[in-house]
């Protein structure tokens, strides 16, 4: 069964600085690309950041570019946000999310399975 | 980076057949996905690609891409269908992801 547990969430003021994991099993954790989305109180979803299967490419959301490092470690099945400089506006469910891709088709691919998410709240 | 624009609400007579769209230009050349999510839980991946279910899905969920528009269609609505429903691409680029606002579906 493939399981993703978010964890690292908590309560820091602004400008402060939280590290997310993301514990992988259940799956060949070396063979997908990772995504960490997030959603703020009452709002909708919103990508953040993804990371390639050996770590090679690595993409940000221009709303946390600069201040977020995503980073993974596949021998311990693991997957991490370094947020730093954090703002009120980072407030949100931080999810952790496995991509999937359809070989066969271009142009197809997939969140399919999500962790349980953890609370990150920014606020002196 | 792109946009992908949804409907906020819409609602559906229990049985009835709902269509929920998703517009983007990026969609004439990617698929959308898309996710259910009800209160307090993690979103579920419910159709991807150009017509695919996950198992657990059930069959009255359909997708279908015209243009620059994909649809998610829920034939027969039953009452536990009621959710946010949220579709995902990739952006113009085609190295960044982004998410349509929500439709929140209402079955009456």
């Amino acid at each position: 069964e493939v399981q993703l547990v978010d964890s690292g969430g908590g309560l820091v003021k602004p400008g402060g600085s939280l590290r997310l994991s993301c514990a992988a099993s259940g799956f060949n954790f070396n063979s997908y690309s990772m995504n960490w989305v997030r959603q703020a109180p009452g709002k909708g979803l919103e990508w953040v950041s993804s990371i390639s299967t050996s770590s090679s490419y690595r993409y940000y959301a221009d709303s946390v570019k600069g201040r977020f490092t995503i980073s993974r470690d596949n021998a311990k099945n693991s997957l991490y946000l370094q947020m730093n400089s954090l703002r009120a506006e980072d407030t949100a469910v931080y999810y952790c999310v496995r991509e999937d891709t359809d070989t066969t088709v271009a142009g197809v691919d997939y969140f399919d399975y999500w962790g349980q998410g953890t609370l990150v709240t920014v606020s002196s | 980076s792109s946009e992908l624009t949804q409907d906020p609400a819409v609602s559906v007579a229990l049985g009835q057949t709902v269509r929920i769209t998703c517009q983007g230009d990026t969609l004439r050349s990617f698929y959308a996905s898309w996710y259910q999510q009800k209160p307090g839980q993690a979103p579920v991946l419910a159709i991807y690609g150009k017509n695919n279910r996950p198992s657990g899905i059930p069959d009255r969920f359909s997708g279908s891409r015209s243009g620059n528009t994909a649809s998610l269609t829920i034939t027969g609505a039953q009452a536990e269908d009621e959710a946010d429903y949220y579709c995902d691409s990739r952006d113009s680029s085609g190295n960044h992801r982004v998410f349509g606002g929500g439709t929140k579906l209402t079955v009456l």
